[in-house]
């Protein structure tokens, strides 16, 4: 049982390149997000979706897009990356409100 | 930001003694949840405790929630150094949030063997 898998787990990216961050899970949940976790701030909600087809904002969703054409995946897409994107990103998904995470991606921007 | 607080940010105690962890948050929640995260590594779902419940345990963890104060505490006893993580509040503030966890900053915890 995989549970939440996250590709690659490191990355390194300069200035103005794009890429995707790539998360599968495998509980069949509905529910899934993106946070990205920086030194002293926590967590914080990128986007997130409520079902296949249904996506929607967080906190911070500047200069990332997502879809999730399945229930299984949800790709996270970096448009132009900039330094201030350098960062651990994970994705979760959720069943009753308690949240399965990946092991996490960890993103340079140089 | 709708974060919670943590405190402290970090603490450091002796094999076989409590950590204590509080969180202070400042919306109305449906739930609040102590996740724990090793270094390195993703976040652990250790608990979930609802608006309606003042006490919740879960074999050497301790949860409380006082509504009106808007805070929670957890509580690890007996700790071991294989305990030693960040630990994270979240909560669920409801209504158009549903589902959707706000985080606090973190309590790192070392344990000394």
């Amino acid at each position: 049982n995989a549970g939440v898998t996250q590709t690659p787990k490191f990355q390194v990216l300069k200035t103005g390149q794009s890429m995707t961050l790539q998360c599968a899970q495998d509980m069949n949940h509905e529910y899934m997000s993106w946070y990205r976790q920086d030194p002293g701030m926590g967590l914080r909600l990128i986007h997130y979706s409520v079902g296949a087809g249904i996506t929607d904002q967080g906190e911070v969703p500047n200069g990332y897009n997502v879809s999730r054409s399945t229930t299984e995946d949800f790709p996270l897409r970096l448009l132009s990356a900039a330094p201030s994107q350098t960062s651990v990103y994970f994705c979760a998904s959720s069943k009753q409100n308690i949240q399965y995470f990946g092991a996490g991606t960890r993103l340079s921007v140089l | 930001s709708q974060q919670g607080e943590e405190d402290p940010q970090a603490l450091s105690i002796q094999e076989g003694e409590n950590a204590t962890m509080n969180c202070s948050y400042k919306t109305s929640i449906n739930n609040l949840q102590w996740y724990r995260q090793n270094s390195g590594r993703g976040l652990v779902h250790l608990i979930l405790i609802r608006s309606n419940e003042r006490e919740k345990h879960s074999g050497r963890l301790r949860v409380t929630l006082d509504t009106s104060k808007k805070s929670s505490s957890l509580l690890i006893t007996a700790s071991r150094a294989a305990d030693t993580a960040s630990y994270f509040c979240a909560f669920d503030a409801g209504g158009t949030s549903y589902g959707k966890l706000t985080f606090g900053q973190g309590t790192i915890l070392t344990v000394h063997p």
